[in-house]
């Protein structure tokens, strides 16, 4: 079936510096959706980026993702880190889209300091 | 639109006792999923409702878990017998079925059996 890889379970990082949140997926769909979902303390997750067509950027709120169907990669990248962006991101993946069931990652925690 | 919502925001137990969980999903969103959230797991997939329809509960533990959605406006998972390891927060979430739209989830339930 399906699945979704984060490698790491815990990034800390100091302000300023950039972010990199590994995700490799799994599927034998060709046109599998990919998202990344933050959860933020006494939060509920919320839909930060989706894929697009392979090899396109996309962005939002500073981050940004690239779909990579030759390496099964969508990682979640961010230029300069901020104490806001500490959270819980999910890399997920669906072979349908969002309305369909969804796998998720197990997660990495992001801690920014100062 | 007051989002997801999901009763009660926190529940105790006794090992063995019964615990029901609720959700009301966004109103229009046809499709209604259930997910355990745990420090070691991540985000599980438990269940999902199209049209209230159950269209895939592989992530549901056979023997204890169940789950319903008798009208469009709301969802239950009942936990029977509930057991130490089954505390965790459950995170319900709709969405309208599209290859795009996102999930949007809820504040989640935090089940503590004692």
């Amino acid at each position: 079936g399906d699945s979704v890889t984060q490698t790491e379970g815990l990034v800390t990082l100091t302000e300023g510096l950039p972010v990199m949140l590994n995700c490799t997926y799994q599927t034998i769909y060709s046109n599998a959706f990919l998202f990344w979902y933050v959860h933020y303390l006494n939060e509920s997750p919320w839909l930060l980026l989706r894929s697009s067509t392979d090899n396109k950027r996309t962005e939002h709120q500073g981050f940004h993702a690239t779909l990579h169907k030759s390496s099964s990669s969508f990682h979640l990248q961010k230029s300069s880190a901020q104490l806001s962006d500490s959270a819980l991101y999910y890399c997920a993946l669906s072979d349908r889209g969002g309305g369909y069931k969804v796998v998720f990652g197990s997660g990495t925690r992001l801690l920014v300091s100062p | 639109n007051a989002g997801v919502i999901q009763t009660p925001r926190h529940k105790v137990t006794g090992k063995g006792q019964e615990a029901t969980l609720w959700c009301e999903p966004i109103s229009g969103h046809s499709a209604v999923f259930w997910y355990r959230q745990t420090i070691v797991q991540g985000l599980e997939f438990l269940t999902y409702f199209r049209n209230q329809a159950p269209i895939d509960d592989s992530g549901m533990p056979k023997e204890r878990f169940s789950a319903q959605m008798p009208n469009q406006s709301h969802s239950t998972l009942k936990i029977q017998s509930t057991q130490p390891q089954d505390s965790a927060v459950y995170l319900c979430a709709s969405s309208l079925v599209d290859s795009s739209y996102e999930q949007y989830f809820g504040p989640g339930t935090r089940l503590t059996v004692l």
